[in-house]
C-alpha cells in the first residue's frame, strides 16, 4: 500500500529565516506530487505541482519554491519567510491520469 | 473554469441527527466528484467519490449522489456521531481541467465545519 510522509509535523520559525519542508511517498512510482497551503479558517490553495523529477509548475507567485530531486520526494522551500507564510502545508500525490489525490498528515508552520 | 460551492458552516448537530452538506459545482466536460474529511490537526482523507452521473459514493455511513442535471453532490448521513466532527470538503477533478502530462488538478470548496454534540 502507498504511504505519504511529511516532516516536520510542526515548525516555528522567525521572519526572514529559511524554510525546508519535505514530503516523500512510498509504495508507488512516478506519482504526481502537489503542495497545498491551508490558512487558518480557509480552504486549500494549490501552490505547486510536479509530474516528474525536476518538473515543477507554480500556481501562485510568492517567495516559496519547490523542487523534486527524486521520483518520490517533493520539497518546499523559502529563502526568507514572511508572516503571511504561516499556515498548514499539505503534500498530496496521485497516479498519472487518475483523479483522486491522497494527502499527507501536514506541517503546521508558524512564522513569528 | 471549474468551481465548487458548498454550504457555509459551521454546522452544529446533536448526536444521531441527520446530516446534509450541500455542494454544487461548475465544470466543463464530465468531472469526477469527491468528498474529503479533515479531522482536527490532520491532513485530508478521501471519504467517498463518484466518477459519472447518477453514481452514488458511500463510506462509513456517508453517501453522496452525482446529479448532473442539478450539478450537485450533496453529502448525507442518517445518524451522525461525535466522532464525525470534522471539516468536510467537496472537490472535483477532471472534466476539461487537464494540466497536461497526466495531471488533473483538484478544485476544492471552502470546507464546512461540522460539530456533533452528545
Amino acid at each position: 500500500s502507498q504511504t505519504i510522509h511529511q516532516w516536520p509535523a510542526t515548525l516555528v520559525q522567525p521572519v526572514g529565516s529559511p524554510l525546508s519542508l519535505e514530503c516523500t511517498v512510498e509504495g508507488t512510482s512516478n506519482p504526481n506530487l502537489y503542495w497545498y497551503r491551508q490558512a487558518a479558517g480557509r480552504g486549500l490553495q494549490l501552490l505547486f505541482y510536479s509530474v516528474g523529477i525536476g518538473q515543477i509548475s507554480s500556481e501562485v507567485p510568492q517567495n516559496l519554491s519547490a523542487s523534486r530531486p527524486q521520483d518520490r520526494q517533493f520539497i518546499l522551500s523559502s529563502k526568507k519567510l514572511l508572516l503571511s507564510d504561516s499556515g498548514f502545508y499539505l503534500c498530496a500525490w496521485d497516479r498519472a491520469r487518475a483523479y483522486e489525490q491522497y494527502f499527507g498528515p501536514g506541517t503546521r508552520l508558524t512564522v513569528t | 473554469g471549474n468551481s465548487v460551492t458548498q454550504m457555509e458552516g459551521p454546522v452544529t448537530l446533536s448526536e444521531e441527527a441527520f446530516l446534509t452538506i450541500n455542494c454544487t459545482y461548475t465544470a466543463t466536460g464530465y468531472p469526477s466528484l469527491f468528498w474529503y474529511v479533515q479531522y482536527p490537526g490532520e491532513g485530508l482523507q478521501l471519504l467517498l467519490k463518484a466518477t459519472k452521473a447518477d453514481d452514488k459514493g458511500s463510506n462509513k455511513g456517508f453517501e453522496a449522489t452525482y446529479r448532473k442535471e442539478t450539478t450537485s453532490f450533496h453529502l448525507e448521513k442518517g445518524s451522525v456521531q461525535v466522532s464525525d466532527s470534522a471539516v468536510y470538503f467537496c472537490a472535483l477533478s477532471g472534466g476539461l481541467a487537464y494540466s497536461g502530462a497526466g495531471s488533473y488538478q483538484l478544485t476544492f470548496g471552502k470546507g464546512t465545519k461540522l460539530s456533533v454534540i452528545p
